[in-house]
């Protein structure tokens, strides 16, 4: 199976700031990376597929980088509204598999 | 408007069943391949199982292999998964979700949670 890590479990950031967040796939995926939002007691929001392809109705401040086994989610300018929880996913093969989660709080 | 909408869910002993469904709507389901992940009570996300557009193809993860079973019924444009021998880990809310561009998952339902408790 393909582990997927994301390096910080958890990091916290004031209204404006540029933020990153860092996934690594223990073999290479190509670029079979998804990006979701999850906001507490809600259902996971898709944000990017396909490591670097904004999902329609996303916030342009949102973007996605990578390939091979590293991979990054960036938001330009960090909105209250952004406080949720993200995942990677690996779609390359299966089973499919996410990283453990890293938590964006608003300082 | 693509809406998905769970049920099923509810507290079960060790050892029982359970069946989830999916209905659908705003979308033609026989396009899509599904999924269904589960989320235990404060932790990440999990893949469970998924199935291809006609039902002829399915896959599970080795923790609910043998035990969960995911079908379909196009027509009447719901999902379902079938829960057997359920142990206390199985706790968790499932979702289901649409395969959407990229192999993404990109629908998914409100969830519905599964407690499996004596």
């Amino acid at each position: 199976d393909i582990q997927m890590t994301q390096s910080a479990s958890s990091l916290t950031a004031s209204v404006g700031d540029r933020v990153t967040i860092t996934c690594r796939a223990s073999q290479s995926i190509s670029s079979y990376l998804n990006w979701y939002q999850q906001k507490p007691g809600k259902a996971p929001k898709l944000l990017i597929y396909t490591a670097s392809t904004l999902l329609g109705g996303v916030p342009s401040r949102f973007s996605g980088s990578g390939s091979g086994t590293y991979f990054s989610l960036t938001i330009s300018s960090l909105q209250p509204e952004d406080s949720a929880t993200y995942y990677c996913q690996q779609s390359y093969s299966s089973p499919l598999t996410f990283g453990g989660g890293t938590r964006v709080e608003i300082k | 408007e693509v809406q998905l909408v769970e049920s099923g869910g509810g507290l079960v002993q060790p050892g029982g069943s359970l069946r989830l469904s999916c209905a659908v709507s705003g979308f033609s389901l026989n396009r899509h391949w599904m999924h269904w992940v589960r989320q235990a009570p404060g932790k990440g996300l999990v893949w469970v199982a998924h199935i291809n557009n006609d039902g002829s193809t399915t896959n599970y993860a080795d923790s609910v292999k043998g035990r969960f079973t995911i079908s379909r019924d196009n027509a009447k444009n719901t999902l379902y998964v079938q829960m057997d021998s359920l142990r206390v880990e199985d706790t968790a809310v499932y979702y289901c979700a649409r395969e959407g561009t990229g192999w993404s998952k990109d629908y998914w339902g409100q969830g519905t949670l599964v407690t499996v408790s004596s």
